[in-house]
């Protein structure tokens, strides 16, 4: 097994402001993601990495920068705060055995919850 | 581009009767794979269950889902819904042409009462 974690759990910022979302995995896994989840919108994808230093664009990826510094870890800044912003940020990883007859499994960390004030 | 439609946001019903979530889709591509999500209060999403294989069931923890690329439909059903099974349940969808990437619906709250 493992564990997904993601820091800070949560986030209070001010309008205008960077910020930056954590996230590590220890399941050895190639690939990881970044998902926004709003009530009554789902979860949008905002930015995932199939590896290493590699970085692509989700559906949501406007005001956002991610970096994938290693294996293991996968980071997401906030560019510019927005006033009133209320969201849960989802990471999450999975294998990359996507081919053939196979579908591997997304495993989500637990979130972080932002506030703008 | 690819999209999962879950027309019901919430649906509540009585414990010990029959649930189904709607989830239908659309893509381009002739080999999708889908998927169910169920999130409970106070943790994360993880997976339920998952299909790639045409009219045939796939079942999970009393749960089962169909795919069915004619009508691009995936239901997920339970005979008889329990309190535990209150939670919030996403369907979604990806293909190997997508990359590794899981395009979500809205997502459908089941709350199920005493």
């Amino acid at each position: 097994g493992g564990i997904i974690t993601q820091t800070p759990k949560f986030l209070i910022g001010q309008e205008g402001q960077k910020l930056t979302l954590k996230c590590q995995q220890n399941f050895n896994h190639d690939t990881m993601y970044w998902y926004r989840q709003d009530s009554g919108k789902g979860l949008r994808l905002i930015y995932y990495s199939i590896t290493e230093n590699d970085l692509q664009k989700g559906d949501l990826s406007e005001g956002y920068d991610a970096s994938r510094e290693k294996k293991s870890s996968f980071s997401l800044t906030v560019t510019s705060a927005q006033k009133n912003e209320m969201a849960v940020f989802l990471c999450a990883s999975s294998t990359r055995d996507w081919g053939g007859s196979s579908a591997e499994t997304l495993y989500f960390g637990s979130g972080t919850r932002l506030t703008v004030l | 581009g690819d999209s999962v439609t879950q027309t019901e946001g919430l649906v509540t019903l009585t414990e010990g009767l029959p649930v189904m979530l709607n989830c239908t889709y659309q893509t381009i591509y002739s080999n999708p794979f889908l998927f169910w999500y169920v999130q409970h209060l106070n943790e994360s999403p993880r997976l339920l269950l998952k299909s790639f294989t045409d009219n045939k069931r796939t079942e999970h923890q009393g749960f089962h889902a169909t795919l069915h690329k004619s009508s691009s439909s995936f239901h997920l059903q339970k005979s008889s819904a329990q309190l535990s099974d209150s939670a919030l349940y996403y369907c979604a969808l990806s293909d190997r042409h997508m990359g590794y990437k899981l395009t979500f619906g809205t997502g459908t709250s089941l709350l199920v009462d005493p």
